[in-house]
Protein backbone atom coordinates (compact mmCIF):
# COMPACT_ATOMS: atom_id res chain seq x y z
CA UNK A 1 0.00 0.00 0.00
CA UNK A 2 1.23 3.43 -0.60
CA UNK A 3 1.28 5.60 2.10
CA UNK A 4 0.58 9.19 2.24
CA UNK A 5 1.68 11.92 4.46
CA UNK A 6 -0.02 15.04 4.66
CA UNK A 7 1.25 18.18 6.50
CA UNK A 8 0.85 20.12 8.65
CA UNK A 9 -1.92 18.11 10.30
CA UNK A 10 -3.81 21.61 11.42
CA UNK A 11 -3.37 25.00 10.71
CA UNK A 12 -4.74 27.84 11.24
CA UNK A 13 -4.79 31.43 9.59
CA UNK A 14 -6.84 34.48 8.57
CA UNK A 15 -9.10 35.27 6.46
CA UNK A 16 -7.38 36.35 2.95
CA UNK A 17 -4.28 34.52 3.91
CA UNK A 18 -2.55 31.98 1.87
CA UNK A 19 -2.43 28.34 2.48
CA UNK A 20 -0.93 25.84 1.64
CA UNK A 21 -1.13 21.94 2.37
CA UNK A 22 2.00 19.33 1.32
CA UNK A 23 1.36 16.11 0.56
CA UNK A 24 4.13 13.28 0.09
CA UNK A 25 3.06 9.70 -0.87
CA UNK A 26 6.08 6.87 -0.14
CA UNK A 27 6.50 6.45 -3.62
CA UNK A 28 6.45 7.76 -6.92
CA UNK A 29 2.32 8.52 -8.04
CA UNK A 30 3.06 10.58 -11.11
CA UNK A 31 -0.08 12.83 -11.10
CA UNK A 32 -2.01 10.16 -10.13
CA UNK A 33 -3.56 12.85 -7.15
CA UNK A 34 -6.44 13.85 -6.27
CA UNK A 35 -7.82 16.45 -3.52
CA UNK A 36 -11.14 16.34 -0.58
CA UNK A 37 -12.52 18.61 1.22
CA UNK A 38 -14.62 17.58 3.97
CA UNK A 39 -16.85 19.82 6.28
CA UNK A 40 -17.63 18.94 9.44
CA UNK A 41 -20.77 16.43 9.96
CA UNK A 42 -20.39 16.03 5.99
CA UNK A 43 -19.44 13.60 3.30
CA UNK A 44 -15.95 14.59 1.73
CA UNK A 45 -16.35 16.58 -1.93
CA UNK A 46 -13.72 16.36 -4.84
CA UNK A 47 -11.47 19.86 -5.11
CA UNK A 48 -8.98 18.54 -7.78
CA UNK A 49 -8.29 15.37 -9.83
CA UNK A 50 -5.01 14.59 -11.36
CA UNK A 51 -2.89 17.03 -9.02
CA UNK A 52 -3.62 20.29 -10.68
CA UNK A 53 -7.02 20.09 -12.21
CA UNK A 54 -10.33 22.08 -10.51
CA UNK A 55 -13.06 20.07 -10.02
CA UNK A 56 -16.80 21.62 -11.89
CA UNK A 57 -18.15 24.20 -9.60
CA UNK A 58 -15.00 24.46 -7.04
CA UNK A 59 -13.88 28.11 -6.66
CA UNK A 60 -10.66 29.18 -8.18
CA UNK A 61 -9.02 30.07 -5.05
CA UNK A 62 -8.56 26.65 -4.78
CA UNK A 63 -5.36 25.20 -6.84
CA UNK A 64 -3.21 21.92 -6.74
CA UNK A 65 0.49 21.63 -7.79
CA UNK A 66 3.54 18.84 -7.87
CA UNK A 67 3.51 15.70 -9.25
CA UNK A 68 5.81 12.18 -8.64
CA UNK A 69 6.57 12.50 -4.45
CA UNK A 70 5.51 16.10 -3.63
CA UNK A 71 2.29 17.53 -3.96
CA UNK A 72 0.64 20.79 -2.71
CA UNK A 73 -2.75 22.42 -2.28
CA UNK A 74 -3.16 26.10 -2.51
CA UNK A 75 -5.83 28.18 -1.04
CA UNK A 76 -5.23 31.17 -2.75
CA UNK A 77 -7.14 33.63 0.13
CA UNK A 78 -8.62 31.88 2.71
CA UNK A 79 -12.69 32.49 3.06
CA UNK A 80 -15.01 31.55 6.25
CA UNK A 81 -16.28 28.46 4.44
CA UNK A 82 -13.27 27.27 3.77
CA UNK A 83 -13.10 25.65 7.52
CA UNK A 84 -12.53 22.05 7.17
CA UNK A 85 -10.31 18.95 6.65
CA UNK A 86 -8.22 18.31 3.65
CA UNK A 87 -7.33 14.84 2.45
CA UNK A 88 -4.99 14.06 -0.45
CA UNK A 89 -5.89 10.38 -1.99
CA UNK A 90 -3.95 8.54 -4.23
CA UNK A 91 -5.54 6.76 -7.57
CA UNK A 92 -1.62 5.12 -8.58
CA UNK A 93 -2.55 2.02 -7.36
CA UNK A 94 -4.88 -0.49 -5.31
CA UNK A 95 -5.40 0.18 -2.83
CA UNK A 96 -6.95 3.85 -3.05
CA UNK A 97 -4.74 5.29 0.22
CA UNK A 98 -5.57 8.70 1.78
CA UNK A 99 -3.58 11.09 4.08
CA UNK A 100 -4.12 11.92 6.93
CA UNK A 101 -6.13 15.29 6.95
CA UNK A 102 -4.86 18.58 7.56
CA UNK A 103 -7.83 20.63 9.29
CA UNK A 104 -7.90 24.40 8.41
CA UNK A 105 -9.28 26.59 10.91
CA UNK A 106 -10.11 30.24 10.87
CA UNK A 107 -8.62 32.53 13.19
CA UNK B 1 -28.97 14.95 -9.47
CA UNK B 2 -26.60 11.94 -8.34
CA UNK B 3 -27.60 10.81 -5.27
CA UNK B 4 -26.48 8.02 -3.14
CA UNK B 5 -28.07 7.31 0.45
CA UNK B 6 -26.76 4.61 2.63
CA UNK B 7 -28.94 2.73 5.00
CA UNK B 8 -28.16 0.09 7.57
CA UNK B 9 -25.88 0.95 9.94
CA UNK B 10 -26.75 1.40 14.19
CA UNK B 11 -25.77 -0.35 16.94
CA UNK B 12 -24.51 -3.94 16.35
CA UNK B 13 -22.74 -6.22 19.56
CA UNK B 14 -19.14 -7.21 18.64
CA UNK B 15 -19.00 -10.81 16.74
CA UNK B 16 -22.49 -10.05 15.06
CA UNK B 17 -23.23 -9.38 11.41
CA UNK B 18 -24.73 -6.32 9.54
CA UNK B 19 -25.32 -5.69 6.12
CA UNK B 20 -25.21 -1.84 4.36
CA UNK B 21 -27.56 -0.80 1.74
CA UNK B 22 -27.15 2.50 -1.11
CA UNK B 23 -29.29 3.31 -3.21
CA UNK B 24 -28.42 5.31 -6.46
CA UNK B 25 -30.32 8.05 -8.53
CA UNK B 26 -29.10 10.50 -10.93
CA UNK B 27 -26.77 8.49 -13.19
CA UNK B 28 -26.62 5.25 -14.67
CA UNK B 29 -25.48 2.86 -12.09
CA UNK B 30 -24.75 0.10 -13.75
CA UNK B 31 -21.53 1.69 -15.76
CA UNK B 32 -20.29 3.26 -12.71
CA UNK B 33 -17.65 1.52 -10.27
CA UNK B 34 -18.44 1.79 -6.67
CA UNK B 35 -17.04 2.02 -3.44
CA UNK B 36 -17.50 1.90 0.63
CA UNK B 37 -15.25 4.20 2.19
CA UNK B 38 -15.20 4.97 6.26
CA UNK B 39 -14.55 6.99 8.53
CA UNK B 40 -13.80 6.15 12.73
CA UNK B 41 -15.39 9.07 14.41
CA UNK B 42 -12.67 11.86 14.64
CA UNK B 43 -10.31 10.49 12.29
CA UNK B 44 -9.36 9.88 8.91
CA UNK B 45 -10.70 8.36 5.50
CA UNK B 46 -10.14 4.54 4.98
CA UNK B 47 -10.81 2.84 1.34
CA UNK B 48 -12.87 -0.98 2.45
CA UNK B 49 -13.53 -2.15 -1.06
CA UNK B 50 -14.57 -1.36 -4.92
CA UNK B 51 -16.64 -3.18 -7.32
CA UNK B 52 -16.39 -2.87 -10.73
CA UNK B 53 -19.80 -1.52 -13.27
CA UNK B 54 -20.28 -5.52 -13.47
CA UNK B 55 -19.35 -7.09 -10.66
CA UNK B 56 -16.25 -8.78 -12.47
CA UNK B 57 -13.38 -6.94 -10.22
CA UNK B 58 -13.65 -6.72 -6.45
CA UNK B 59 -11.18 -5.45 -4.06
CA UNK B 60 -10.65 -5.10 -0.34
CA UNK B 61 -8.57 -3.57 2.03
CA UNK B 62 -6.45 -6.15 4.20
CA UNK B 63 -7.82 -4.89 7.09
CA UNK B 64 -11.55 -6.09 6.21
CA UNK B 65 -10.51 -8.97 3.64
CA UNK B 66 -12.28 -12.03 4.36
CA UNK B 67 -15.03 -9.98 6.97
CA UNK B 68 -16.31 -7.85 4.54
CA UNK B 69 -18.22 -8.89 1.25
CA UNK B 70 -19.48 -6.13 -1.09
CA UNK B 71 -21.93 -6.57 -3.85
CA UNK B 72 -24.14 -5.03 -6.19
CA UNK B 73 -27.73 -5.25 -7.79
CA UNK B 74 -27.45 -3.44 -11.04
CA UNK B 75 -31.34 -3.99 -11.62
CA UNK B 76 -32.16 -2.06 -8.29
CA UNK B 77 -29.73 0.13 -8.30
CA UNK B 78 -27.96 -0.83 -5.43
CA UNK B 79 -24.80 -1.43 -3.97
CA UNK B 80 -24.38 -3.67 -0.92
CA UNK B 81 -21.68 -4.03 2.11
CA UNK B 82 -21.83 -7.46 3.92
CA UNK B 83 -19.94 -6.87 7.41
CA UNK B 84 -19.30 -10.66 9.26
CA UNK B 85 -17.42 -10.33 13.36
CA UNK B 86 -17.91 -7.17 13.68
CA UNK B 87 -15.06 -6.00 15.77
CA UNK B 88 -14.53 -3.12 18.11
CA UNK B 89 -12.25 -1.25 15.39
CA UNK B 90 -15.17 -1.44 12.64
CA UNK B 91 -17.08 1.07 14.16
CA UNK B 92 -17.30 4.19 11.83
CA UNK B 93 -19.22 6.41 9.17
CA UNK B 94 -19.58 4.18 6.10
CA UNK B 95 -20.00 5.87 2.76
CA UNK B 96 -20.52 4.66 -0.82
CA UNK B 97 -19.17 6.60 -3.50
CA UNK B 98 -19.15 6.47 -6.98
CA UNK B 99 -16.49 6.38 -8.76
CA UNK B 100 -15.63 7.98 -12.56
CA UNK B 101 -12.66 8.70 -15.04
CA UNK B 102 -11.77 12.11 -14.90
CA UNK B 103 -8.75 13.62 -17.41
CA UNK B 104 -6.16 16.13 -16.26
CA UNK B 105 -3.27 17.18 -18.09
CA UNK B 106 -1.06 14.20 -18.47
CA UNK B 107 -2.83 11.20 -17.29
CA UNK B 108 -6.71 9.71 -16.57
CA UNK B 109 -7.71 8.50 -12.87
CA UNK B 110 -10.40 7.61 -11.08
CA UNK B 111 -11.70 9.86 -8.57
CA UNK B 112 -14.64 9.71 -6.17
CA UNK B 113 -17.01 12.08 -7.41
CA UNK B 114 -20.11 12.04 -5.37
CA UNK B 115 -20.49 10.38 -1.61
CA UNK B 116 -23.29 9.44 0.14
CA UNK B 117 -24.27 11.36 3.60
CA UNK B 118 -22.61 8.22 5.29
CA UNK B 119 -24.10 5.64 7.46
CA UNK B 120 -23.16 5.23 11.16
CA UNK B 121 -21.67 1.64 12.73
CA UNK B 122 -21.26 1.03 16.50
CA UNK B 123 -19.80 -1.73 17.71
CA UNK B 124 -20.44 -2.20 21.10
CA UNK B 125 -21.89 -4.94 23.95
Amino acid sequence: DIQMTQSPSFLSASVGDRVTITCRPRQSIRSYLNWYQQKPGKAPNLLIYAASSLQSGVPSRFSGSGSGTDFNLTISSLQPEDCATYYCQQSYSTPPTFGGGTKVEIK
Amino acid sequence: EVQLVESGGGLVQPGRSLRLSCVASGFTFAESAVHWVRQAPGKGLEWVAGVSWNSDNVAYADSVKGRFSISRDNSKNSLYLQIKSLRPEDMAFYYCAKESLSCGPTSCLRVFDSWGQGTLVTVSS
